[in-house]
């Protein structure tokens, strides 16, 4: 049972353009959400993350929205660049005091120049 | 500052033969450790995590074993390794969970590339 969920596996992008990364979530008791970025046989890196008291956050050209009446967040990059080229995961937060993180199966990202 | 480091990079493995991946964390004391596996064409899967010394939790039923034998090393084993063991293989720590703190990200190692033969 996937409880995050990245539908689109890969999304191409030309520079300068906004990429737009989406998440759906099952679990109404998540409370707080991230993205992460990954680049090949590397480790993922942090790149912004949400509470679900807000709706938005926005980090330089990354702003993360969260409707948390559709389940859905996405990630907005712009303008988008060749070096934003990745894999990017969502996770979110299993609300056990534990702070495990369920993730996304990732979507890949490819800017085009 | 805080660093994580996994060792080894790449490892390539016959079926049937025994698995032992580090990772060891500095900078840091009594951090949460988890081990992720990311699959060909699929997210990062949660296998273990560890809140402190000794204490383990599975998260999926599986041919792999953890251990925590220090409070900054976690370790990841099998005994004998299956094809569908192959995968990329993550460690990742964070702070504790203390009283009125929101969330604790969690910081990736480098990984291991498992490739079984």
């Amino acid at each position: 049972d996937q409880q995050v969920k990245q539908n689109s596996p890969s999304l191409s992008v030309q520079e300068g353009r906004i990429s737009i990364l989406n998440c759906d979530y099952t679990n109404s008791m998540f409370d707080y959400f991230l993205w992460y970025k990954k680049y090949p046989a590397e480790g993922p890196t942090f790149l912004i993350s949400i509470s679900s008291i807000k709706d938005k956050n926005e980090d330089g050209r990354f702003t993360v929205f969260l409707n948390k009446s559709a389940k859905h967040l996405s990630l907005h990059i712009v303008p988008s660049q060749p070096g934003d080229s990745a894999v990017y995961f969502c996770a979110a937060s299993n609300p056990s005091g534990t702070y495990k993180y369920i993730f996304g199966t990732g979507t890949r990202l490819k800017v085009l120049a | 500052s805080q660093t994580i480091h996994q060792w080894p990079a790449t490892l390539v493995q016959p079926v049937g033969s025994p698995l032992s991946l580090e990772c060891t964390v500095e900078g840091t004391s009594n951090p949460n450790l988890y081990w992720y596996r990311q699959a060909a064409g699929r997210g990062l899967q949660l296998l273990f995590y560890s809140v402190g010394i000794g204490q383990i939790s599975s998260e999926v039923p599986q041919n792999l074993s953890a251990s925590r034998p220090q409070d900054r090393q976690f370790i990841l084993s099998s005994k004998k390794l299956l094809l569908s063991d192959s995968g990329f293989y993550l460690c990742a720590w964070s702070d504790i969970w203390t009283s009125g703190r929101v969330y604790n990200e969690q910081f990736f190692g480098p990984g291991t590339r498992l490739t079984v033969l």
